[in-house]
């Protein structure tokens, strides 16, 4: 099983700060790595998939970099509505999908 | 407009069984793979099953293999997940979610349902 640790656990920025946010793979899952965020209370959404590609509709503030087993989330200017968990996933060997323990995004 | 409702979740004592289902509107459902996942209460997200497009592949993860069975009804727009021997450890939110064609990422998601396992 290929896991997925992110770090840090809890982020603690301000509304127009830069959020850095990354996720390690215990083994090179290429570039297919997706990010999602979670609101309390609602589904998770695909921010973010194959490393660096933006989904459907997704704000340009977010970008993603990375290959093989380091893989960035950043937010370049955190709006409100930014601040909740984001969750790292690999497809690398499915259908053995993983997902990262979540980085907790709070309002300083 | 994209569209996935889940339904079934409850209390169910450890050991029983629960159905759940996820009713899928505003795409062609049989061109789509479509997954389970869950989310233990404050805990983070858990892929638990996966079926394509036509229902010939389903796949598990070990944590539910060989109590859960995934199937879908292309009739009908409708993802199931029939749970057997249920465990507290089974206590979650349950989501499908609608895989993309290419890359496989969930793309839609359902608002959940709850399953509790407990005496």
């Amino acid at each position: 099983e290929i896991v997925l640790t992110q770090s840090p656990a809890t982020l603690s920025l301000s509304p127009g700060e830069r959020a850095t946010l990354s996720c390690r793979a215990s083994q090179s899952v290429s570039s297919y790595l997706a990010w999602y965020q979670q609101k309390p209370g609602q589904a998770p959404r695909l921010l973010i998939y194959d490393a660096s590609n933006r989904a459907t509709g997704i704000p340009a503030r977010f970008s993603g970099s990375g290959s093989g087993t380091d893989f960035t989330l950043t937010i370049s200017s955190l709006e409100p509505e930014d601040f909740a968990v984001y969750y790292c996933q690999q497809r690398s060997n499915w259908p053995m999908i993983t997902f990262g323990q979540g980085t907790r995004l709070e309002i300083k | 407009e994209v569209q996935l409702l889940e339904s079934g979740g409850g209390l169910v004592q450890p050991g029983g069984s629960l159905r759940l289902s996820c009713a899928a509107s505003g795409f062609t459902f049989s061109s789509y793979a479509m997954s389970w996942v869950r989310q233990a209460p404050g805990k983070g997200l858990e892929w638990v099953s996966a079926i394509s497009g036509s229902g010939g592949s389903t796949y598990y993860a070990d944590s539910v293999k060989g109590r859960f069975t995934i199937s879908r009804d292309n009739s009908k727009n409708t993802l199931y997940l029939q749970m057997n021997s249920l465990r507290a450890e089974d206590t979650a939110v349950y989501y499908c979610s609608m895989q993309n064609r290419v890359t496989t990422v969930f793309d839609y998601w359902g608002q959940g349902t709850l399953v509790t396992v407990s005496s």
